[in-house]
C-alpha cells in the first residue's frame, strides 16, 4: 500500500527555522516525483515545487523560489521542506504529495503537517 | 505559467441533481494534461479525473471529466451526500509551476 506519512504540527516564532518531513513507503521512493502544496488557511491548493529522490532534482515555482528548500533523503525513503527564516503568512497546512513524472498529476497525498507561525 | 480559473465559485445543489463545474486555462493546455481533485473539510485532496477525461482507481462513475485545449469540465451526474467539498483543477502539461485553479464549492442547498 503506498503511503505517505507526513511529521507533527509545528508552532514556531518569526524568525525561526524549520524542516518538516515526508515519509514514503509501499513504493519505489526514488522512481517518483515528491511534490509540495501549499494551503493557506481557509484558502486554496498552491504548488511550491517537486524533487526525484532518484537524482535530486528540484523544481520550484517562481513564487516560492528562494523562500524554501526542498530535499530528500534516498536511503531513508524521506523527502524535506525547510524554512530558514520563518514568517507569519508561512502559516499554512502543507501537503506532500506523489507523482510519477515531472510532468504529471499527483495521485497520492500525505495527511498534511499545519505549520502556526506567531509571536 | 498558466493561470486557470474555476466557475462557479460556489455552487448550490440538491442531491441528486447534475453538476457542472468549469476550469478554463489562459492558455492551450498541451496533451489535455489537466487533472481534478476533491477536497473534505480537514483531509488532503484527493485524485478524481487524470488526462482530462480518465478516472482514478476506486473513482465512482459518475463522476466525469471532458475538455480539450482551454476549456475542460468536471461533472458529477447524479449527486450523493458525500460529494458536497471543494474541487479543484490542475494544469500539468507546462514545466513547472503544475498550477491550481482556485477552487469550486459544491455546497448543499
Amino acid at each position: 500500500e503506498v503511503q505517505l506519512v507526513q511529521s507533527g504540527a509545528e508552532v514556531k516564532k518569526p524568525g525561526e527555522s524549520l524542516k518538516i518531513s515526508c515519509k514514503g513507503s509501499g513504493y519505489s521512493f526514488t522512481s517518483y516525483w515528491i511534490g509540495w502544496v501549499r494551503q493557506m488557511p481557509g484558502k486554496g491548493l498552491e504548488w511550491m515545487g517537486i524533487i526525484y529522490p532518484g537524482d535530486s532534482d528540484t523544481r520550484y515555482s517562481p513564487s516560492f523560489q528562494g523562500q524554501v528548500t526542498i530535499s530528500a533523503d534516498k536511503s531513508i525513503s524521506t523527502a524535506y521542506l525547510q524554512w530558514s527564516s520563518l514568517k507569519a503568512s508561512d502559516t499554512a497546512m502543507y501537503y506532500c504529495a506523489r507523482q510519477r513524472g515531472s510532468r504529471y498529476y499527483f495521485d497520492y497525498w500525505g495527511q498534511g503537517t499545519l505549520v502556526t507561525v506567531s509571536s | 505559467e498558466i493561470v486557470l480559473t474555476q466557475s462557479p465559485g460556489t455552487l448550490s445543489l440538491s442531491p441528486g441533481e447534475r453538476a457542472t463545474l468549469s476550469c478554463r486555462a489562459s492558455q492551450s493546455v498541451s496533451s489535455s494534461y489537466l487533472a481534478w481533485y476533491q477536497q473534505k473539510p480537514g483531509q488532503a485532496p484527493r485524485l478524481l479525473i487524470y488526462g482530462a477525461s480518465s478516472r482514478a482507481t476506486g473513482i465512482p462513475d459518475r463522476f466525469s471529466g471532458s475538455g480539450s485545449g482551454t476549456d475542460f469540465t468536471l461533472t458529477i451526474s447524479r449527486l450523493e451526500p458525500e460529494d458536497f467539498a471543494v474541487y479543484y483543477c490542475q494544469q500539468y502539461g507546462s514545466s513547472p509551476p503544475n498550477t491550481f485553479g482556485q477552487g469550486t464549492k459544491l455546497e448543499i442547498k
